[in-house]
């Protein structure tokens, strides 16, 4: 079945500091990816939009240039937290859409626990 | 814009009871609907969808779901819940090429 790896799962840095997080598409290629964001006990929110060879649409609300999003390959795409703080702690989950059809469901990654000290 | 109400927060079932997750959207044209189990500290993993066709539709792991049009649900049910079946549940609607998430059920089991 269709794999999507997200790496690192886990991460703690320190405030001020950038993180990278990996969403790779495995056995599939994905012109578009999704990006999400978990708080504790609630539900993703969807951060943006990631197309292959072009640029990200973000959410309203959702600081493009505190969340990089680069997607130069049809099976990767990094978010960088650029200069992070302790209330961009979250859980990030990343998703990819197959390119073959419409409309098909989107394979999640494990997620990524960030904590900023 | 689309929406999904997800009214339990969370749900606890005996063990090899029956189980039903309520799930009630809002969107304008026929929608494409899903259901995605979350074990915790992990990614999302899909139990079923519904695009077009028989609204009882069979997904992984013994789950179905029952779309009704006229009640705007998209129900999840299972005959016998199993102890591994405790997760946290999300319903979600794709409508513009995004998806929108209900704010999950988290189900527990009793033994």
């Amino acid at each position: 079945g269709a794999v999507v790896s997200q790496h690192p799962s886990w991460v703690i840095c320190k405030s001020g500091t950038s993180v990278k997080i990996e969403c790779r598409s495995l056995d599939f290629q994905a012109t578009t990816m999704f990006w999400y964001r978990q708080f504790p006990k609630q539900s993703l929110m969807l951060m943006a939009t990631s197309n292959e060879g072009s640029k990200a649409t973000y959410e309203q609300g959702v600081e493009k240039d505190k969340f990089l999003i680069n997607h130069a390959s049809l099976t990767l795409s990094t978010l960088t937290v650029t200069s992070a703080h302790p209330e961009d702690s979250s859980f990030y989950i990343c998703s990819a859409e197959p390119e073959t059809a419409n409309n098909q469901p989107q394979h999640f990654g494990d997620g990524t626990r960030l904590s900023i000290l | 814009a689309q929406s999904v109400t997800q009214p339990d927060i969370h749900i606890t079932v005996s063990e090899g009871a029956s189980l039903e997750l309520r799930c009630n959207y809002s969107y304008g044209a026929t929608p494409y609907l899903f259901w995605y189990v979350q074990s915790p500290g992990q990614g999302l993993q899909l139990l079923l969808k519904y695009f077009s066709g028989d609204t009882l539709v069979q997904g992984i792991k013994g789950f179905e779901a029952e779309f009704k049009r006229s009640q705007s649900s998209f129900n999840l049910r299972k005959p016998s819940v199993h102890w591994s079946d405790a997760a946290e549940y999300f319903c979600a609607v794709m409508g513009f090429q995004k998806l929108v998430f209900g704010t999950g059920t988290r189900l527990l089991v009793s033994p």
